[in-house]
């Protein structure tokens, strides 16, 4: 059975703190996704990596950096915390190749920053 | 990424079916594809269809494709309790097989 798992289900920060997020897999994926989930908006890709060390820009990848030093683990940082970063934040994980692109989600982090 | 489209809410009574229907505008994509987020949970691959193909069936599921109209619909036969969730329709493309573009999402509610 495939697993992706989150650092925590529910955040609460402040406006300003540097926020970490992280996600680990155990499939022995390559690509690694984070998403961010609104009403009415639904997901949308902040960032994603291919490999170790190597990362790509999403559709909304502003206010947000990522780090993926090992394989299984990749990591979303809000360096500057603000209110309209709360939200509610999905990992997700692939095999790489072409076909169909089952992707594999977390549980999600649930963020409120005051 | 390109706008998909879905209507917020439906909902159905228990033993009816659903159908939740989806719009995009980028006629490139190669495959499509419908996943469903339970409550408190990620998402999970339900179904898929591949570009070329116009219907799919899979146990209560159907997927009709009409690529002329760029519109998706999932049919869920005998809709159950266990089938209230939100529904995304996704479209994935030839060249960057690795992401998925979504759509807003279509919450199903089923009622007794």
């Amino acid at each position: 059975d495939v697993k992706v798992t989150q650092s925590s289900r529910y955040l609460v920060k402040r406006t300003g703190e540097k926020v970490f997020l992280e996600c680990v897999q155990d499939m022995d994926h390559e690509n690694m996704f984070w998403y961010r989930q609104d009403p009415g908006l639904g997901l949308r890709l902040i960032y994603f990596s291919y490999d170790v060390k190597m990362k790509e820009k999403g559709d909304i990848p502003e206010g947000y950096s990522v780090s993926r030093e090992k394989k299984e683990r990749f990591s979303l940082i809000l360096e500057s915390a603000s209110t309209n970063q709360t939200s509610m934040y999905l990992c997700a994980s692939r095999s790489r190749g072409g076909g169909i692109n089952e992707q594999f989600f977390g549980p999600g982090t649930r963020l409120t920053v005051l | 990424g390109e706008d998909v489209e879905q209507s917020l809410f439906l909902s159905v009574r228990e033993g009816d079916s659903s159908v939740i229907n989806c719009t995009y505008t980028d006629s490139s994509s190669t495959y499509l594809y419908w996943y469903k987020q339970e409550p408190g949970a990620g998402l999970q691959l339900l179904t898929y269809i591949f570009s070329n193909m116009d219907m799919k069936q899979d146990q209560r599921l159907t997927v009709l494709l009409n690529k002329k109209d760029k519109h998706l619909s999932l049919r869920i036969a005998d809709t159950q309790t266990g089938d209230s969730a939100i529904y995304f329709c996704a479209e994935s493309f030839s060249g960057t097989a690795s992401k998925l573009t979504f759509g807003t999402g279509t919450r199903l509610q089923v009622t007794l």
